[in-house]
């Protein structure tokens, strides 16, 4: 039968190549970004995370860019390993609150996700 | 390794019937928050409390969903009655202010 649901985009690579997931955010108000990756069966897993005044920020394989001008944020992995398959998806706040006179990033909304898989 | 631990991990149950879940957040994280992930709908908040004080529950059926916070090492969530457009992944994530969000394993559950 016809199968409904989100389709989402996926993303094939060869062991060792370099993956690059993109974000379109829509709120730009916005001003951090958190990027997660989701494997079968398992809750999702902080990868890295950005602040709006910042255009790149690196991590241990990874790298994320912002672009708050066209509202973009991708994530580079380098060197996929068939350990990075999984769904990967970007979260942004989008609604802040106030605590004890601090501003709180907790409240995120996320991506619908893009596939990875990653062939040996 | 402190992790977010939630049960039951399944839950198969007929409509009509109540359904709790539960959530231990990391040991002193103040703030926690319940997610539900469907194929239709993707992952969405429902609910989120810091410090045991619910802050913000507009993503949540109120009339048959409730959320509370007996004490900052449990959260739980409940469902009832429960229907079959409530069978989804339920997600426990708990964090700091100003921090990220560690997410549980979730509960699938299967209203049938």
């Amino acid at each position: 039968g016809e199968s409904v649901g989100l389709h989402l985009p996926t993303l094939s690579v060869q062991e060792g190549d370099n993956s690059i997931i993109n974000c379109a955010y829509s709120n730009s108000a916005s001003d951090y970004f958190i990027w997660y990756k989701q494997e079968s069966g398992k809750g999702p897993q902080f990868i890295i995370d950005i602040r709006s005044n910042m255009d790149k920020r690196q991590g241990q394989r990874v790298t994320v860019l912002l672009n708050k001008t066209v509202k973009h944020l991708s994530l580079q992995i380098a060197a996929t390993q068939p350990g990075d398959s999984a769904v990967y998806f970007c979260a942004e706040n989008k609604g802040m609150d106030v605590f004890w006179g601090r501003v709180s990033y907790g409240k995120l909304t996320f991506g619908q996700g893009t596939i990875l898989t990653v062939h040996p | 390794d402190a992790r977010v631990t939630q049960t039951p991990r399944h839950k198969v149950t007929e409509m009509g019937q109540e359904v709790t879940m539960r959530c231990q957040p990391i040991l002193g994280h103040n703030t926690v928050f319940w997610y539900r992930q469907t194929m239709m709908q993707g992952l969405e908040l429902l609910a989120y409390f810091r410090n045991r004080a619910p802050l913000d529950d507009s993503g949540m059926p109120k009339d048959r969903f409730s959320a509370e916070m007996p004490d900052a090492t449990l959260a739980t969530l409940k469902i009832q009655p429960s229907e079959p457009r409530d069978s989804a992944v339920y997600f426990c994530a708990s964090g700091l202010v100003q921090e990220t969000q560690y997410f549980g394993p979730g509960t699938r559950l299967l209203v049938l």
